[in-house]
């Protein structure tokens, strides 16, 4: 069975600073897509930021990259300068079939 | 920009009782979802939905969920006797043709059974 894991619980980091959230998965397929997903205190589950695995450059959108290492299996999110706003649980997640397969989340806290 | 939407917000029910949920995908999208997420845990695949029927349930999806298409636009899940252990959020989501599509989410339904 593929499984997602996301080893930190919760995360903390000053406003304007960085912070690297950890995923790892394992697979056996060789072509497939991997996600991260930002959940505000609302819970509505918002697409930040998706790697295809066949792709060697990690993907960046604005202050969000990856770093996608295929061989570990090892798919992290870096959140440059930091905001309040980013504040949320942090879902790590892979296709699988038809299904999306999720970690555990990860709890950010941003403090001033 | 296109959207999921899904409704209710919040339905509460009584156990034992019939709850359907709704979801109206995004409109060229072709692969329907329902995820669950109990309160502090991770989501849940329950169900894909792809040419008017399911191409892929998980164990979470037993004889007492169903989906439906009842129209061009609607997408529903049905609870048919509700569970206490039922109570959860529930995600609607969708995607366009490609297995490279992302899946977009809606807001999600909190449902609580009494």
């Amino acid at each position: 069975a593929q499984t997602v894991t996301q080893s930190q619980p919760e995360m903390s980091v000053q406003e304007a600073e960085t912070v690297t959230l950890s995923c790892t998965y394992d697979t056996s397929e060789s072509d497939y897509y991997l996600f991260w997903y930002k959940q505000p205190p609302s819970r509505q589950m918002i697409l930040v930021i998706r790697q295809e695995a066949y792709k060697q450059q990690n993907a960046t959108e604005n202050r969000f990259s990856v770093n996608f290492q295929k061989a570990a299996k090892s798919f992290s999110l870096k959140i440059s300068d930091s905001q309040l706003g980013d504040a949320a649980m942090y879902f790590c997640a892979q296709n699988s079939g038809y299904a999306l397969n999720f970690g555990k989340g990860t709890s950010l806290l941003v403090t001033p | 920009e296109p959207e999921v939407t899904q409704t209710p917000s919040h339905q509460v029910t009584q156990m034992g009782q019939e709850v359907i949920l709704r979801c109206v995908p995004i409109s060229n999208h072709l692969y329907f979802y329902w995820y669950r997420q109990i309160l502090g845990q991770k989501v849940e695949f329950l169900v894909s939905f792809y040419n008017n029927e399911i191409s892929e349930k998980s164990e979470i999806f037993d004889d007492q969920f169903s989906v439906e298409r009842p129209d061009g636009s609607n997408f529903t899940l049905k609870i048919r006797s509700t569970k206490l252990e039922d109570s959860a959020m529930y995600f609607c989501a969708s995607r366009g043709v490609g297995i490279q599509e992302t899946q977009y989410f809606g807001p999600g339904t909190r449902l609580l059974v009494l």
